[in-house]
């Protein structure tokens, strides 16, 4: 069984300041660990992807996310926020079984405040 | 390239309506998805099929019905749609199971509304 946690389920910033959205996870596996965002009526585009390679992961718009397998987490950052980062973000757990199911976090909602 | 396409993008329907949300995919992948996703939550998952001929209920089942045509079409039925139905649809593919490139990918979603 797997499951996800996004601990903030809302996180102000202002523009220009750091960004820490957070998330914790549980697998029987190891597991991949993805992060999607979503922008306000549209679909999930894919920001970064931890697959067993780097646990430093680097992903579009300046984003980042480290896998840490002691703490069960995989936070995103991003060391400067922009308006346009304004819009849901999802931390996923997914199976390496044939199925390929995906476990999706209740979402973080990200505002950034002039 | 399309990657994934679900239609329609907009519905609305009376209780008791039926109705079928088809997705295709042109990544040649095995393993296709439904999800509904709804206010203040995640996407939860109502059916999966790991290969073509074969599907399997989700986290969210009752109320709909899948069929997986062939490798490429994966279509949601609504057999009589109630409100708690009304949220967005999303239908998504995933190739590969380990290695790098084990992401998903989604369609653009399909809003419903039951009235």
């Amino acid at each position: 069984a797997q499951s996800v946690t996004q601990l903030d389920s809302h996180v102000s910033v202002s523009e220009g300041t750091p960004v820490l959205l957070r998330c914790n996870y549980s697998s029987s596996y190891s597991p991949s660990l993805f992060w999607y965002v979503q922008h306000p009526n549209k679909g999930l585009q894919l920001l970064l992807k931890y697959t067993s390679a780097a646990t430093l992961v680097k992903g579009i718009n300046g984003f980042e996310a480290e896998f840490k397998k002691s703490e069960t987490s995989f936070h995103l950052t991003k060391p400067s926020a922009h308006m346009s980062d304004a819009a849901e973000y999802f931390c996923v757990v997914s199976e390496h079984t044939n199925a390929g199911k995906s476990t999706f976090g209740d979402g973080t909602t990200l505002t950034v405040k002039p | 390239n399309a990657g994934v396409t679900q239609t329609p993008k907009f519905q609305v329907l009376k209780t008791g309506q039926s109705m079928t949300l088809q997705c295709a995919q042109d990544m040649n992948h095995n393993s296709m998805y439904w999800y509904r996703q709804d206010p203040g939550m995640g996407l939860r998952l109502i059916y999966y099929s790991a290969s073509e001929g074969t599907t399997d209920k989700g986290e969210v089942p009752n109320g709909y019905n899948v069929s997986r045509l062939n490798k490429r079409e994966f279509s949601l039925r609504l057999e009589s749609a109630a409100p708690s139905q009304t949220s967005v649809y999303f239908c998504a593919t995933r190739g590969f199971m380990t290695g790098p490139n084990t992401e998903a990918f989604f369609g653009q979603g399909t809003r419903l509304t039951v009235v």
